[in-house]
């Protein structure tokens, strides 16, 4: 099945620097790759998705890009600010023949201090 | 996205007695799941909960401990049975298949905060 690694496990940052988590996914057939924001106490959140039949993806502050050959994506936030400090998930998922489960990476906790 | 709700928020339960979670969406999905989430640790799929028939368990979640109903397109629960100290962890329900986007777009409950004494 499928198995998802995520780096780093933490990450510390300045105020206005960036910051990327790189994934890593084992299955080929997966497809889809979203992304969770989760503030101490709060539900997953959505915060950006990709899927395999683009590279990069863009929303404001935060990018996700895609490498299939190399079978890994990351998160990109720049300009980073206090509030995005959270743990960050990443997720593969196949699709397209019938669900298929979302399998999470391990989570990476990231501080931005002011 | 769909509003979801979930009842209880938190509860703390005595060893050996059963939990039911529920899991309500304002609007009708194609898919809910259930997870767990231990202190510190990453989400871990427990099952799908199919509607009108049985739910689809994960290695290692079998239906004794976890049975799960879902008897329509906007309700599900979860039951924690016989529990242990072990079973306390944040239990979510999330849902695909929302009005917009595609089935594979999941999206989180808040969460129940199981504490097992």
């Amino acid at each position: 099945g499928e198995n998802v690694e995520q780096h780093p496990s933490t990450l510390s940052v300045q105020e206005g620097d960036s910051a990327v988590i790189k994934c890593t996914y084992s299955d080929s057939a997966s497809n889809y790759f979203p992304w969770y924001k989760q503030e101490l106490g709060k539900r997953p959140q959505l915060i950006i998705d990709i899927r395999s039949n683009v590279g990069e993806k863009k929303d404001q502050r935060i990018a996700v890009t895609l490498n299939k050959t190399a079978k890994h994506f990351s998160l990109h936030i720049t300009e980073t600010q206090p509030e995005d400090s959270a743990v960050y998930f990443c997720a593969a998922q196949k699709g397209n023949t019938g669900f298929q489960k979302l399998v999470f990476g391990t989570g990476t906790r990231l501080l931005v201090s002011p | 996205s769909a509003v979801i709700s979930q009842k209880p928020s938190r509860d703390i339960c005595q060893r050996g007695t059963s939990l039911t979670i529920q899991c309500q969406v304002d609007s009708q999905v194609t898919m809910m799941f259930w997870y767990r989430q231990q202190p510190g640790q990453s989400l871990t799929l427990i099952a799908t909960a199919n509607q009108g028939s049985e739910a689809t368990y994960e290695s290692g979640f079998v239906i004794d401990k976890f049975p799960i109903s879902r008897p329509n397109l906007t309700f599900s629960t979860l039951t924690v049975s016989n529990m242990s100290p072990e079973d306390s962890s944040i239990y979510l329900c999330s849902v695909g298949g929302t009005s917009g986007r595609g089935t594979d777009t999941q999206y989180f409950g808040p969460g129940t905060r199981l504490t097992v004494l």
